[in-house]
């Protein structure tokens, strides 16, 4: 009965490919997360998803392209891919107002990208 | 520009005695702190956080302390316990957002 689910867990691609990491939250949240942990281990939001409306979206390639088609989803489209990209990206959720402390945010397992 | 810092990337305690984790940040508008902890293989998960304006919390064995005019944050574990043994990252939230230390790896000593 997991929380927050990432698919796939292990994505092994070749440069210039388009690939996309899938996510799923039960929690009833109304806001979702994408997160890369690069090589140094940082932790780094790239994009934040409320009610299916983007919130937050950092300094991200336009390679990549999230998607969240009802609340409790949102998926990462990343075309092109590069050897920069390879890393972890983490999903995560949290609950936006009265129903809960949206600082606490709940991760998903993790889909680690590795570009060849 | 990582505005929240780890300096010790790893820490190794005796189980029973307690483990004390670092954290520093530069942001004086962060509204929250938190410590997450991850195992390989997983998701950091949720252990303990602070409100800016606090400057301890307790639960459990787990204490965080902020020290607002230092821009400094502690976590105490006592007594640590072998399952402590794990990747511990600070962070700090202000605008929906999380900006997270690089972590400490703690190991805790039978």
């Amino acid at each position: 009965d997991t929380a927050v689910s990432q698919t796939p867990k292990y994505l092994v691609t070749q440069m210039g490919n388009d690939k996309s990491i899938k996510c799923e939250q039960n929690l009833g949240h109304d806001t979702m997360y994408w997160y890369k942990q690069d090589s140094k281990k940082f932790l780094k939001i790239m994009f934040s998803y409320n009610n299916k409306e983007l919130i937050i979206n950092e300094t991200v390639p336009n390679r990549f392209s999230p998607k969240s088609p009802d609340k409790a989803h949102l998926n990462l489209h990343i075309n092109s891919l590069e050897l920069g990209d390879s890393a972890v990206y983490f999903c995560a959720s949290s609950q936006i107002g009265d129903r809960g402390p949206s600082y606490e945010q709940y991760f998903g397992p993790g889909t680690r990208l590795t570009v060849t | 520009d990582q505005q929240v810092k780890q300096n010790s990337p790893s820490l190794s305690v005796q189980e029973g005695r307690i483990s004390i984790l670092n954290c520093d940040y530069t942001n004086s508008m962060f509204d929250y702190f938190l410590w997450y902890k991850k195992y390989p293989a997983e998701g950091p998960t949720f252990l303990i956080s602070i409100s800016s304006i606090k400057d301890k919390n307790e639960d459990g064995r787990f204490t965080v302390f902020l020290n607002k005019s230092a821009k400094h944050l502690s976590l105490h574990i006592v007594p640590s316990q072998p399952g402590d043994s794990a990747v511990y990252f600070c962070a700090a939230y202000v605008d929906y957002k999380l900006s997270f230390g690089a972590g400490t790896t703690v190991t805790v000593r039978a």
